[in-house]
């Protein structure tokens, strides 16, 4: 079954600071999703990967696929508060009609 | 991106009793929605896909028979807890994608379940 381990599992970055998640798969990836989440609600749709060597950013979010779509890193610049929440790295392995399998999430704290 | 709401957003209920989860994508039809689950600190699990117009497919481990889908539209899924026990109690999650090539899905804002 697909596994996908995420870290590091929390992070304690300092306001303005630059940050990376990781997100590493055991199986080549069909799709690579970021969403963010804050504890007890439902999540918040990032960016979806799907090409090796893919990369997208969104303000100040980049997300990177490599180009054996196994390995995904997200990367924050100039870290804001609004950034705090639970990262979680999604994975599809077949097309859009599969359920994700997700990782156990990068719980973020941006210190002031 | 496209809205999935979730109804209701809280439900407290009685050991041995059914409660319904609804899943609507308000912007868009969805022929596929997803159901997950998520216990305090743990991840998303996937605990089945629903399909409009048949029968939901489950993960493994998942029993069918305690949590009912159905997904009677294109806008419309439910979960259907029956005979509720408070290990049942979790924040459970639907999704919907818009199809046609368009891959990402969106998710709702979750249904928390305690069941005492």
């Amino acid at each position: 079954s697909q596994e996908l381990e995420q870290s590091p599992q929390s992070l304690i970055v300092q306001e303005g600071k630059n940050l990376t998640i990781n997100c590493t798969s055991s199986k080549t990836l069909y799709g690579l999703y970021w969403y963010k989440q804050k504890y007890g609600e439902g999540l918040i749709f990032l960016m979806m990967l799907q090409k090796g060597g893919e990369e997208k950013s969104h303000e100040k979010i980049t997300a990177k696929l490599d180009e054996k779509k196994q390995q995904s890193s997200l990367h924050i610049t100039a870290s804001q508060p609004s950034h705090a929440g639970i990262y979680l790295c999604g994975a599809s392995t077949g097309g859009g009609a599969d359920g994700l399998t997700f990782g156990k999430g990068t719980h973020l704290i941006i210190q002031p | 991106g496209a809205v999935v709401s979730q109804h209701p957003s809280r439900v407290i209920c009685k050991s041995g009793t059914s409660v319904k989860i609804e899943c609507r994508s308000l912007d868009f039809q969805a022929t596929t929605m997803f159901w997950y689950r998520q216990f305090p600190k743990q991840s998303l699990m996937l605990m089945a896909t629903s399909n409009e117009g048949s029968k939901a497919t489950y993960e493994q481990g998942v029993e069918k028979d305690k949590f009912l889908i159905n997904h009677a539209s294109l806008t419309l899924s439910t979960l259907t807890v029956t005979s509720a026990h408070p290990e049942d109690s979790s924040f459970y999650i639907c999704s919907a994608n818009q199809g046609q090539g368009q891959e990402t899905q969106y998710f709702g804002p979750g249904t928390r379940l305690l069941v005492l």
